[in-house]
């Protein structure tokens, strides 16, 4: 049980471009969110917590207008990254916390986005 | 002081010993207390949770809590090469709300 996934699990694309990454819960639903990015050889870094329904909350340093989240559903969040630079290169990671679990957050396979 | 600290190593054990990973916390009003475990390109993936005072064993692992000393750990008995990896310890309290604090990581490293 407590099975995250995530699409796509790699993807490479062209700056200036924007690309779309999707978290789902497959098997619980999933009111919190979570998007974190990891750099090689650094640890987790919280971007943004994002509620079913809701507007994220993303933290500080963040540009919201850069990553758009929408958490439609209570199984579905999507993490858009716009107009993507090599900068933007990244593993981004998600993971959920269900409302019938414990508030353990299951993370998700992670996408790594490279900006050519 | 960081949130949630831990010493980065590498902890280098050999096959079969029991490796001893610890973390320390700074919100004394923390209330869950995860280990997840992360391969090099991997997301992490959870090992356990531990919500009490005392020991909380599954399998060859146990995860220790002691909230009056603010400090939690994670043994791991015979260690198995494949049980090589970064090991995460997060912390969920009132401060943080829904949100999970994680420190830096322990890389552990077993050797054949």
């Amino acid at each position: 049980g407590a099975v995250v996934s995530q699409h796509p699990s790699w993807v490479i694309c062209k700056s200036g471009t924007s690309v779309k990454i999707e978290c789902r819960s497959l098997d619980f639903q999933a009111t919190t969110m979570f998007w974190y990015r990891q750099f090689p050889k650094q640890s987790l870094m919280l971007m943004a917590t994002s509620n079913e329904g809701s507007k994220a909350t993303y933290e500080q340093g963040v540009e919201k207008d850069k990553f758009l989240i929408n958490h439609a559903s209570l199984t579905l969040s999507t993490l858009t990254v716009t107009s993507a630079h090599p900068e933007d290169s990244s593993f981004y990671i998600c993971s959920a916390r269900g409302t019938g679990v414990t508030d353990t957050q299951y993370f998700g396979p992670g996408t790594r986005l490279t900006v050519l | 002081q960081k949130e949630v600290e831990q010493n980065s190593g590498p902890l280098s054990v050999p096959e079969g010993a029991i490796a001893s990973l610890n973390c320390t916390y700074s919100d004394r009003g923390s209330q869950s207390f995860f280990w997840y475990r992360q391969y090099s390109g991997k997301s992490p993936e959870l090992i356990m949770s531990i919500y009490s005072n005392g020991d909380k064993e599954d399998g060859r692992f146990t995860a220790q809590l002691n909230k009056a000393s603010q400090y939690v750990s994670l043994l791991i008995r015979d260690s198995q090469p494949s049980d090589s990896a970064t090991y995460l310890c997060a912390v969920k309290g009132p401060i943080s709300g829904d949100k999970l604090t994680f420190g830096t990581g322990t890389r552990l490293a077993v050797r054949p």
